[in-house]
């Protein structure tokens, strides 16, 4: 489990301001992943990537933007963001010649007032 | 498109009851299944995949392909089964996972 973190952990910000949200894997997966959490919606895919800079979209990436310089890392930003934004956000990753299986990152739970 | 079906948003039993977690699928291929399970405020865990044909925690899931279904069972609940369930799909030809809605099984003393 300890192999991918995320931070932070909880965040409050204001409407209008950017927010990163760090993911970071030790296993050196190829594939990693961004999805949102919502009542009502279960896990939605924003972005993922395949390898390193290699990204991208999923189901619901508008607002959203991330890298992925690093095969380790794969940072989310939220370039202005919205009250719709608040969610819980989970990054995984995955290696297809391990099985297919992703794992998950604690969750950041973001709050935009 | 592929889709995942779970139509339970919340499932309450007694423990030493028994417990179908139901999930369909749409997807015209062959998909590889999942169910992931969520304790409270912890992070998404591989319950079993339909690949395996493995027991884990006493759960079983059958994929049926006639009936596009992946439903999870446990003949007897624990009190520590309490959690969200999440069915998930993928494809040969993606890695993306695709979830449904989720169902939170309450299992009470």
């Amino acid at each position: 489990d300890a192999g991918i973190t995320q931070s932070p952990r909880y965040k409050i910000t204001e409407t209008g301001r950017q927010v990163t949200l760090m993911c970071h894997q030790t296993w050196s997966h190829s594939y990693m992943f961004w999805y949102r959490q919502d009542l009502g919606h279960g896990l939605r895919l924003i972005y993922y990537s395949a390898a390193a800079d290699i990204t991208d979209k999923g189901e619901v990436p508008d607002g959203y933007v991330v890298s992925r310089s690093k095969t380790e890392n794969f940072p989310l930003t939220l370039e202005s963001a919205t009250r719709s934004q608040t969610s819980v956000y989970f990054c995984a990753s995955h290696e297809r010649a391990q099985g297919g299986t992703q794992y998950f990152g604690p969750g950041t739970r973001l709050l935009v007032l | 498109a592929q889709r995942v079906t779970q139509p339970e948003k919340l499932l309450s039993v007694f423990k030493g009851a028994p417990v179908e977690l139901k999930c369909n699928y749409s997807y015209s291929g062959s998909p590889e299944l999942f169910w992931y399970v969520q304790y409270s405020r912890q992070r998404l865990q591989l319950l079993l995949r339909h690949i395996s044909r493995e027991s884990i925690k006493g759960f079983t899931a059958d994929l049926n392909k006639g009936e596009t279904s992946f439903h999870l069972k446990k003949p007897f609940a624990q009190e520590e089964d309490s959690a969200m369930y999440y069915c998930a799909l993928s494809t040969l030809r993606t890695d993306k996972l695709i979830f449904g809605t989720g169902t939170r099984l309450q299992v009470f003393p």
